[in-house]
């Protein structure tokens, strides 16, 4: 069965320090993976996405995430944290289930940037 | 309005109460979603629609009605609820092609059930 898996909870980095956030899936096929960013009260704004081509994709906010199918892995990372970067990040696998398409998500990782 | 909306955006309700949330999404889309956040959990998939057509109910008690009139709308109707249904309700919507995946949210529904 497909899945994410986010091992990091929570992670404190210190303002324009770089940051690495990790994401594992298991999915039998080409994958298609997404990176979410949700700020405290708010909904899912989606970041960057990976279907094929270029393994090191580009998002907003200054973000990139590469896909290594070696390691299963899709690390998002950013060379320079600002304080509002401060939110949690949700890794996810698209998936087909029963004739439509779903989207599997990580538990997510809360990002906390010290001053 | 653009993207996803979500009304009402803070919800307090007692137990015996009845009440519904509401998501309009202005994408163009034919599939919508709603999923229910709660704290120290993973995001839980509640129901799917495509093309108006009820297609997932992930055993979702029957206290939370599901209603999508047409693929802009999207209604959660609410009763009876319980004190751990408490959390925050997110609608997405999406675009169903053969190999597309990313879903667009609402800024959720915060729902508080006292």
């Amino acid at each position: 069965a497909q899945s994410v898996t986010q091992p990091d909870i929570h992670i404190t980095v210190s303002e324009g320090a770089s940051l690495e956030l990790r994401c594992n899936y298991s999915y039998g096929a080409t994958p298609y993976l997404f990176w979410y960013v949700q700020s405290p009260g708010q909904g899912l704004q989606l970041l960057l996405k990976y279907f094929s081509g270029d393994t090191l994709v580009q998002g907003i906010k200054g973000f990139e995430a590469e896909f290594k199918r070696s390691q299963s892995s899709f690390n998002l990372r950013k060379p320079s944290v600002h304080w509002s970067d401060a939110a949690e990040y949700f890794c996810a696998v698209g998936a087909k289930s029963g004739g439509y398409n779903k989207l599997i998500f990580g538990a997510g990782t809360r990002l906390a940037v010290h001053p | 309005e653009t993207g996803v909306t979500q009304t009402p955006r803070h919800l307090v309700m007692g137990m015996t109460n009845k009440k519904s949330l509401k998501c309009e999404q202005h994408l163009g889309h034919n599939a919508m979603y709603w999923y229910k956040q709660s704290a120290k959990k993973p995001l839980e998939l509640m129901f799917v629609y495509n093309f108006k057509e009820q297609t997932e109910n992930n055993s979702v008690p029957s206290r939370f009605s599901p209603e999508c009139p047409n693929s802009s709308h999207l209604f959660l109707h609410l009763h009876t609820l319980q004190p751990e249904d408490s959390a925050l309700y997110l609608c997405a919507s999406s675009q169903v092609l053969a190999d597309t995946y990313e879903q667009y949210f609402g800024p959720g529904t915060r729902l508080t059930v006292t």
